[in-house]
């Protein structure tokens, strides 16, 4: 069973802010994980955004900028990226991670479109 | 400017070796972890190999089954990936990064296994 999962896709219109979920395997408490999320365009390697565990334990990537913030939906066992106010460089996939069991997992992806 | 560099990507038959270099510049490169990412052509990140500042602590991804080793050299400020026993499903960009605190990744190393 996938540690990570992500939906493979979301579209949304610029301007509209985007809730990209990253759900963790039933089992795995998101309370306890902290989340990183990474942006990936094409061709060109992953870019740090930031890492959640909670309010006090947070970190946004240099220069990243704060339309882009985390969360998590305990209820969902999920954490979340949210982007707000979207523009068209937003266009691009997006990855969440964990460090689980001595090791990095990766979240499937999800590409992001902003029609 | 701080960056990683790989290189020593490129064609190799099934069953071949390949040794990974990763070059870092611009910062202290023994006072940070160093890891291992790949990602197949239109695929998702994989994380493969971690290794402490100093060494002692190494961590594989269980997917590698030992074939892979990774290794450092603080003086020539440099990490390694020895790549053994390759297989076809084993084409793909290799990223060596610093993902616990510094947060960056190289550009990538195309590795293609193929004969």
């Amino acid at each position: 069973q996938t540690v990570l999962t992500q939906p493979s896709s979301l579209s949304a219109s610029p301007g509209a802010s985007a809730s990209l979920t990253c759900t963790l395997r039933s089992g795995i408490n998101v309370d306890t994980y902290r989340i990183y999320w990474y942006q990936q365009k094409p061709g060109s390697p992953p870019q740090y955004l930031l890492r959640y565990k909670s309010d006090s334990d947070k970190q946004q990537g240099s220069g990243v900028p704060s339309r882009f913030s985390g969360s998590k939906d305990a209820s969902a066992n999920a954490g979340i990226l949210l982007i707000s106010g979207l523009q068209s460089e937003d266009e691009a996939d997006y990855y969440c991670m964990i460090w689980h069991n001595n090791a990095y997992v990766f979240g499937t992806g999800t590409k992001v479109t902003v029609l | 400017e701080v960056q990683l560099v790989e290189s020593g990507g490129g064609l190799v038959q099934p069953g071949g070796s390949l040794r990974l270099s990763c070059a870092a510049s611009g910062f202290t490169f023994s006072s940070y972890e160093v890891d291992w990412v790949r990602q197949a052509p239109g695929g998702g990140l994989e994380w493969l190999s971690y290794m402490s500042t100093s060494g002692n602590s190494i961590h594989y991804a269980d997917s590698l089954k030992g074939r892979f080793t990774i290794s450092r050299d603080n003086a020539e400020n440099s990490v390694y990936l020895q790549m053994n026993s390759l297989r076809a499903e084993d084409t793909a960009v290799y990223y060596c990064a610093s993902l616990w605190e510094l947060h960056i990744w190289g550009q990538g190393t195309m590795v293609t296994v193929s004969s």
